[in-house]
């Protein structure tokens, strides 16, 4: 059974804070990691598929790093919006199944 | 933008009862999926399709489930007896190309209550 954790469970920031989450995935058979946004009541819309060792992506505020050797990704928000209140949902794959973490849930407060 | 869509947004059945959710992926997609988030838990992976026939399966994934395209438009997740523990929203997801590190396009989710 593949075990992908993510923390803290909840977040609450004010606007303009910049914030992190880290999402825990087995360092074994990797192919890729995901993270999606999902508002309630809409699709969860993807942000990243992370590949490679040592992979930074970034759209637009913002960002998020990859270590498949020790088996973590971190998500980073530049400057909290309201907007950017939703679950941050990551998913690990070692083939076209993806298995989610239990997501951090953020809250920005205007 | 294209997007997957699912319907109903939310179904009410008494255990023991036969449903069926509908998803109509993004037209060009190959890979199409179900996964379902029971209240509380974690999102997971029912099933996956491709090429008209399952390409992986899971646990949960038992006898009383079965998934179908029978148009090359629809794809349809039907439980057939229903039981409480089926309560939960239902995703469909679809991917575009062969490749295993492709997004995956989820649709709003399908909420299961059974009774």
């Amino acid at each position: 059974i593949l075990n992908v954790e993510q923390s803290p469970q909840s977040l609450h920031v004010q606007e303009g804070d910049s914030t992190n989450f880290t999402c825990s995935f087995p360092s074994s058979n990797f192919y890729a990691l995901h993270w999606y946004r999902w508002e309630t009541a809409k699709s969860p819309e993807a942000l990243f598929v992370m590949t490679l060792n040592g992979d930074e992506k970034k759209k637009g505020r913002i960002s998020a790093t990859l270590n498949t050797k020790e088996g973590y990704s971190y998500l980073y928000i530049k400057g909290s919006q309201p907007e950017d209140s939703a679950t941050y949902l990551c998913a690990f794959s070692a083939g076209n199944m993806l298995t989610f973490g239990g997501g951090t849930r953020l809250m920005v407060k205007p | 933008e294209p997007e997957v869509t699912q319907t109903p947004s939310h179904q009410v059945t008494q255990m023991g009862q036969e449903v069926i959710l509908r998803c109509v992926p993004i037209s060009n997609h190959l890979y199409f999926y179900w996964y379902r988030q029971i209240l509380g838990q974690k999102v997971e992976f029912l099933v996956s399709f491709y090429n008209n026939e399952i390409s992986e399966k899971s646990e949960i994934f038992d006898d009383q489930f079965s998934v179908e395209r029978p148009d090359g438009s629809n794809f349809t997740l039907k439980i057939r007896s229903t039981k409480l523990e089926d309560s939960a929203m239902y995703f469909c997801a679809g991917e575009g190309t062969s490749g295993r590190a492709q997004e995956q396009f989820f649709g709003p989710g399908t909420r299961l209550t059974v009774l």
